[in-house]
């Protein structure tokens, strides 16, 4: 089975700041990664897939890059909507798997 | 817009059968464009892939569950549903029904917003 581990779990930042989470799959994924956006009590948000494509309606401000096993998620300027629980999941292999998530909190 | 929303029982005993619904409101669950999902995360935990069924009733479960596990659809309905038999503390969680898109990287494009299952006696 692929592992997915994701880091940081938690990080605080500030509205405007630069934000990076990293995924990184236990064996080769290609480009089989998405990117999720999670509020409390809402259904989760797809943002990214195929590790670097832009779901649409999703702001400029978010992009994924990487491939094989190591894959980030950017915020270029982190706006007040933004704070959620960020997880990526690998579509590589039929067992789907997800990272474990990474809080993003207001410094 | 595409909406999912899980329905069925917030409490359920040990040994008993978990049940629940997803409807699907604008889109079809006959369509061939994508895959209809459960997914769970436990409490204080990472969420974890249940299984999938096609329009054509085909189905992929996780091997840890798959004993347990029956997804079926009904087209009529628009809906799917999830059985978990035998049921215990540990599939206590949050539920969730998705759509998957089956071409391309096949992310999840569509989520429900969840729902909150006990197992308690």
């Amino acid at each position: 089975d692929i592992q997915m581990t994701q880091s940081p779990s938690s990080l605080s930042a500030s509205v405007g700041d630069r934000v990076t989470i990293t995924c990184r799959a236990s064996q080769s994924i290609s480009s089989y990664l998405n990117w999720y956006q999670h509020k409390p009590g809402k259904a989760p948000k797809l943002l990214i897939y195929a590790a670097s494509s832009l779901q649409g309606g999703v702001p400029s401000r978010f992009s994924g890059s990487g491939s094989g096993t190591d894959f980030t998620l950017t915020i270029s300027s982190l706006q007040p909507e933004d704070f959620a629980t960020y997880f990526c999941q690998q579509s590589y292999s039929t067992f789907w798997a997800f990272g474990q998530g990474t809080k993003v909190e207001i410094k | 817009q595409v909406q999912l929303q899980e329905s069925g029982p917030g409490l359920v005993k040990p040994s008993e059968t978990l049940s629940l619904t997803c409807t699907v409101s604008g889109g079809s669950v006959s369509s061939g464009s994508y895959y209809w999902s459960w997914i769970r995360q436990p409490p204080g935990r990472g969420l974890v892939w249940i299984g999938y069924i096609y329009y054509s009733g085909s189905t992929n479960y996780n091997p840890s569950l798959k004993s347990r596990v029956t997804i079926s659809v009904d087209t009529s309905k628009n809906q799917f549903s999830l059985r978990l038999n035998s049921v215990t503390a540990a599939d206590t969680a949050v539920y969730y029904c998705a759509r998957v898109q089956t071409v391309g990287y096949s992310p999840i494009d569509y989520w429900g917003q969840g729902t909150l299952v006990t197992v308690s006696s």
